[in-house]
């Protein structure tokens, strides 16, 4: 069993679009977060929730808004995407909003915006 | 602002050889530091934790250390294989009630058979 499932894997669309990606645990953990890892493969922190609570914000593009209808579920959706959204995006989560147990992560999104 | 930095320049090695990566850290000490391991198209796995008050801990192979005098945790490998081949990220810790990991850019490291 995957323990933290994004879909999809892949993702081409144009720029204007709006799209979503969707990630699911099934390790019973509180706490959720979306990363971006871009071409130099810094990986940064956009959102956190923590039992379905949005509890981190970053500097990110109203754009960008994600949704966690339940502590399993944290999705992301981008309206508008621009070039510049082209990028990896990692969905993770941990066992509570400490994180000293470790993350664990799901393979990935690779967005690409033409 | 909390950073943590990490050797861009990947690490050649030979195999059998021990390995060892560094991770400098900014401003305070963290509540702790973690390493992750990440292979190409894929996440970056937990490999291990270590806290502000333990000077070292291992897991197998793996050995991380944790100087607060040098804001400093070095990572090694011993007796490293060539499936070792891996870029290893070290992250702390930012935040008091709304915790998060801020990541390094990693450092590759290939093991040569």
């Amino acid at each position: 069993d995957t323990a933290v499932s994004q879909t999809p894997k892949y993702l081409v669309t144009q720029m204007g679009n709006d799209k979503s990606i969707k990630c699911e645990q099934n390790l019973g953990h509180d706490t959720m977060y979306w990363y971006k890892q871009d071409s130099k493969k810094f990986l940064k922190i956009m959102f956190s929730y923590n039992n379905k609570e949005l509890i981190i914000n970053e500097t990110v593009p109203n754009r960008f808004s994600p949704k966690s209808p339940d502590k399993a579920h944290l999705n992301l959706h981008i309206n508008s995407l621009e070039l510049g959204d082209s990028a990896v995006y990692f969905c993770a989560s941990s066992y509570d909003r400490e994180g000293d147990y470790g993350y664990t992560f799901g393979s990935g999104t690779r967005l690409t915006v033409v | 602002s909390q950073k943590i930095e990490q050797n861009s320049e990947a690490l050649n090695i030979q195999e059998g050889k021990t390995a060892t990566l560094t991770c400098n850290y900014t401003n305070y000490s963290p509540a702790y530091l973690q390493w992750y391991r990440q292979d190409p198209g894929r996440g970056p796995v937990f490999l291990l934790l270590i806290r502000e008050n333990e000077k070292e801990k291992r897991k197998e192979r793996l050995k991380v250390t944790f100087d607060t005098t040098l804001k400093q945790s070095l990572f090694h490998i011993t007796a490293s294989q060539p499936a070792d081949s891996a870029t290893y990220l070290c992250a702390r810790g930012v935040g008091d009630s709304s915790y998060k990991l801020i990541f390094g850019s990693g450092t590759r490291l290939l093991v040569r058979p």
